[in-house]
């Protein structure tokens, strides 16, 4: 079993919707988690971190933890096609980040 | 603040050469890692240092192996490449001691072996 795991995609969206995206984790003791979006060829960019329970939101973006269920999601309002790009899933364990493989977004004009 | 610095973006090599990657942390940061993205991949962990030693280190074989400076910058070794080591190569900084703090990538360096 893979430590993150995530849809692969890809997942269309129109310009303007919401976007959903989701991950799950294997270790419940896992403390730190993070969003990371990455264009084609480009390195990971920190979208969000989220330490706790509950929503977390910086501007059009929304992070949720649950950690009884060990699920991680992000929201992305009022989507943009710059948003399309590969949107990693992290989580910090024992002093290194296990990565899921990405989902890739596509927003659609 | 440069952020995370990464040298050379790019190169090619060929099978069974060896390969030195480098990477200066964001300032103010004294833990770096190092990761492989292979394409359609998520990063995989190679390994980490700080004070100048590897603390962790993820399933990667011998032949890699890396150094870190008393300036907190580091290098990665490849040794005898293969051509699966084709990839994109990542080095993260972050503070070490603090518990909830995000890493930084660098721009990464591509890798070709053919």
């Amino acid at each position: 079993q893979k430590e993150v795991e995530q849809n692969s995609g890809p997942l269309s969206v129109p310009e303007g919707a919401i976007a959903s995206l989701n991950c799950t984790y294997s270790d419940r003791g896992s403390q730190s988690f993070f969003w990371y979006r990455q264009y084609s060829g480009k390195s990971p960019e920190l979208i969000m971190s989220i330490y706790s329970n509950g929503d977390k939101e910086d501007g059009r973006f929304t992070a949720q933890l649950n950690k009884a269920s060990q699920y991680v999601s992000l929201l992305i309002r009022d989507s943009q096609p710059s948003d399309s790009a590969t949107y990693l899933c992290a989580v910090y364990n024992f002093n290194k980040f296990y990565f899921g493989s990405g989902t890739k977004l596509n927003v659609k004009p | 603040d440069a952020g995370v610095t990464q040298s050379p973006t790019h190169l090619i090599k060929t099978r069974g050469q060896q390969v030195t990657l480098r990477c200066s942390p964001k300032s103010g940061h004294d833990t770096v890692s190092w990761y492989q993205q292979a394409l359609g991949q998520g990063p995989q962990f190679i390994f980490q240092y700080y004070e100048e030693e590897e603390r962790q280190r993820g399933n990667f074989p011998d032949r890699f192996s890396g150094h870190q400076f008393p300036n907190y910058s580091s290098e990665l070794n490849v040794n005898a490449l293969l051509l699966g080591d084709s990839a994109l190569y990542l080095c993260a900084s972050r503070p070490r001691g603090l518990r909830n703090t995000e890493a930084f990538f660098g721009q990464g360096t591509r890798l070709t072996v053919v």
